[in-house]
């Protein structure tokens, strides 16, 4: 099994639907990050946090919310879903200090 | 000015040569630089780490780092066409606690 376990792989859903991605990991790690990718964009950073009551803005966090459950899991929502949240999402944890990431199998989702 | 800055390319090298991705950083603080491999459509993998000033070698990979002019590099030596992919180049902050992606290099090796 994955350290870092996204759900779902692949998503294609409405606009003006609310959905979850989920991350678990069981690496252990402090911080858990979510990003999107976009072509030519690179990894922006939506929301992070350093622990289950320490959650952060991200550069693009507009849209999105998300909720720490344990150390584990950390779950990204898109309140109503629109078609530019279209795009490939990673999940990603770490320690603290100046430690490699480590990213989930992505989530694919596409709002038509 | 970006906060970490990277060529997007593609950079395109025959296999067998060297292929030379460089990167270039805003925050003088800085303290650790790592370079990640991401296929496409795969999520991304640490390939090389490096906190000091100079040359790091890790099999084919050679990473460089030079503080004082805010670059870091990543040389891999003999190009093999399994190292197509996009490579991200990632810097950590101490000071903000966070790290910052570029938005990658991609790199096509031509047989």
């Amino acid at each position: 099994d994955a350290d870092v376990t996204q759900t779902p792989r692949n998503r294609i859903t409405k606009t003006g639907k609310r959905i979850m991605l989920e991350c678990s990991q069981t690496k252990g790690h402090d911080r858990m990050y979510w990003y999107r990718q976009d072509p030519g964009l690179g990894l922006r950073l939506i929301y992070y946090s350093f622990d289950v009551k320490d959650i952060n803005k991200g550069e693009i966090s507009d849209g999105y919310s998300v909720s720490r459950q344990a150390q584990a899991k950390f779950s990204l929502s898109l309140e109503s879903a629109i078609p530019n949240q279209t795009a490939l999402y990673f999940c990603a944890t770490r320690f603290r200090g100046d430690t490699e990431a480590f990213f989930g199998q992505g989530t694919r989702l596409t709002v038509v | 000015q970006k906060e970490v800055e990277q060529n997007s390319g593609p950079l395109s090298v025959p296999e067998g040569a060297i292929a030379s991705l460089n990167c270039t950083y805003s925050d003088r603080g800085s303290q650790s630089f790592f370079w990640y491999r991401q296929y496409s459509g795969k999520s991304p993998e640490l390939i090389m780490f490096i906190y000091s000033n100079g040359d790091k070698e890790d099999g084919r990979f050679t990473a460089q780092l030079n503080k004082a002019s805010q670059y870091v590099s990543l040389l891999i030596r003999d190009s093999q066409p399994s190292d197509s992919a996009t490579y991200l180049c990632a810097v950590y902050s101490g000071g903000y606690q966070k790290v910052t992606f570029g938005t990658g290099t991609k790199l096509q090796v031509i047989p």
